[in-house]
């Protein structure tokens, strides 16, 4: 509905796991972002992507690893996660970055136990 | 230290209504401010995006003040339907990273009939 897909829509991993989420946009933007959303705290930015090079980097642990093979497509790689992980990963896209609206995904509920 | 606060955790009005949301931000110099609409389960949805150059944006019911002296964006929804009963987020940018969006904890809107 939105032009922007993730997958999975939920994810059960384990601490020693390594998965992956997807996000596809088809709306032919320029920018692509990851967030997390965990109950009582607000959206945090994670990730910025302009033209597929990574523009933030809002010092996210190192056992999330972004990836941005193509303007359409964007991944969240994960291993060795924490509990405190656990949370709705959002992907977001925008024509440009700046003063856009942005287009989210519906997002991927993540539990890690 | 920077800060985006959102007045109301929840706030509870009549049908046909005016709806007042409020987000105060400290120590920032925005370059713009974002309102979003969020329900239960899904990702944000954009609404109105107002700059620092301007005073008002209006879009249907929806009205946006932005106040760079007080440092306080309004959101009006008027004569207020149970449809608009969600969360509603506040989030700016600053000049010095317009990349660097930041999100307030949002306002849960509930319309009672």
């Amino acid at each position: 509905e939105t032009g922007v897909t993730q997958t999975p829509r939920h994810l059960v991993m384990g601490m020693t796991n390594k998965k992956s989420l997807k996000c596809e946009q088809h709306l032919g933007h320029n920018a692509m972002y990851w967030y997390k959303q965990s109950a009582k705290k607000p959206l945090e930015l994670m990730f910025v992507y302009s033209l597929e090079e990574r523009v933030e980097n809002n010092s996210v642990p190192s056992r999330f690893s972004p990836e941005c093979p193509n303007s359409s497509h964007l991944f969240l790689h994960l291993h060795t996660l924490q509990p405190e992980d656990s949370a709705l990963y959002l992907c977001a896209s925008s024509q440009d970055i700046g003063d856009n609206e942005q287009f989210f995904g519906p997002g991927t509920r993540l539990t890690v136990l | 230290s920077q800060k985006i606060e959102q007045n109301s955790e929840a706030l509870n009005i009549q049908e046909g209504k005016t709806a007042t949301l409020t987000c105060n931000y400290t120590n920032y110099s925005p370059a713009y401010l974002q309102w979003y609409r969020q329900d239960p389960g899904r990702g944000p949805v954009f609404l109105l995006l107002i700059r620092e150059n301007e005073k008002e944006k209006r879009k249907e019911r929806l009205k946006v003040t932005f106040d760079t002296t007080l440092k306080q964006s309004l959101f009006h929804i008027t004569a207020s339907q149970p449809a608009d009963s969600a969360t509603y987020l506040c989030a700016l940018a600053p000049y010095s990273s317009a990349s660097k969006i930041i999100f307030g904890s949002g306002t849960r809107l509930s319309i009672r009939p």
